[in-house]
């Protein structure tokens, strides 16, 4: 099992860029989350997906989209990329029936 | 909205010695709280949760606990080791549908 995978680890981008963070989880998980990590502002949720076909907004959602293309996957967009989005992204699973997140290594995004 | 916090900041402590990291949440009627561990660089590890029925969870060296009605958690760390040296996070759930709300975390260095 390799658990929770994201890809890229590291991305740079010019501000107005767009690129897609890609996450994917191997354990059947119904339940997949995006997290932001910033200095001084611990995790906030950006979206969630209960479950395939579903998603919801969280604390910070202005500025990003997601995709559940399937039940092991959950996209992160972000269209216009802008400075205020640099920050460390962390994708995150669990099953409905345990409460324990499993996270992804995260990807680090600068937004010059 | 729940707030949670978690203090102190930072913590520097000699190898051996037992330590307790404190959380403290703004709303008590919360419907589980979890401790995580982060390394540098690394995405979250779920070390304890507890449910709001209970009021301790064990694992080895780490004792969690939980007083609802003072909005309170410590994590207790017996003999602690350069091995535990990592940032310790808390986050409180409201309801079985609500996502977690993080606190900013507990840096701790275990010196040799």
């Amino acid at each position: 099992n390799a658990g929770v995978t994201q890809t890229p680890k590291f991305q740079v981008l010019k501000t107005g860029q767009s690129m897609t963070l890609q996450c994917a989880q191997d354990m059947n998980h119904n339940s997949m989350y995006w997290y932001r990590q910033d200095p001084g502002m611990g995790l906030r949720l950006i979206y969630y997906s209960a479950s395939e076909g579903t998603t919801d907004k969280g604390e910070v959602p202005n500025g990003y989209n997601v995709s559940r293309l399937n039940k092991r996957e959950f996209s992160l967009r972000l269209e216009s990329a802008a400075p205020s989005q640099t920050s460390v992204y962390f994708c995150a699973s669990r099953t409905e029936y345990q409460e324990t997140q499993y996270f992804g290594p995260g990807t680090r995004l600068l937004v010059l | 909205k729940q707030e949670v916090t978690q203090i102190p900041a930072a913590l520097s402590v000699p190898e051996g010695e037992n330590l307790v990291l404190n959380c403290s949440f703004t709303d008590s009627a919360i419907y589980n709280l979890q401790w995580f561990r982060q390394d540098p660089g690394k995405g979250l590890t779920s070390l304890l949760l507890i449910q709001s029925s209970q009021r301790e969870q064990t694992s080895g060296r780490l004792n969690a606990s939980l007083d609802k009605s003072s909005g309170r958690s410590t994590l207790y760390i017996a003999a602690s080791q350069p091995g535990d040296s990592a940032t310790y996070l808390c986050a409180v759930k409201n309801s079985g549908n609500t996502p977690l709300v993080f606190g900013k975390g507990t840096r701790l260095s275990v010196i040799a």
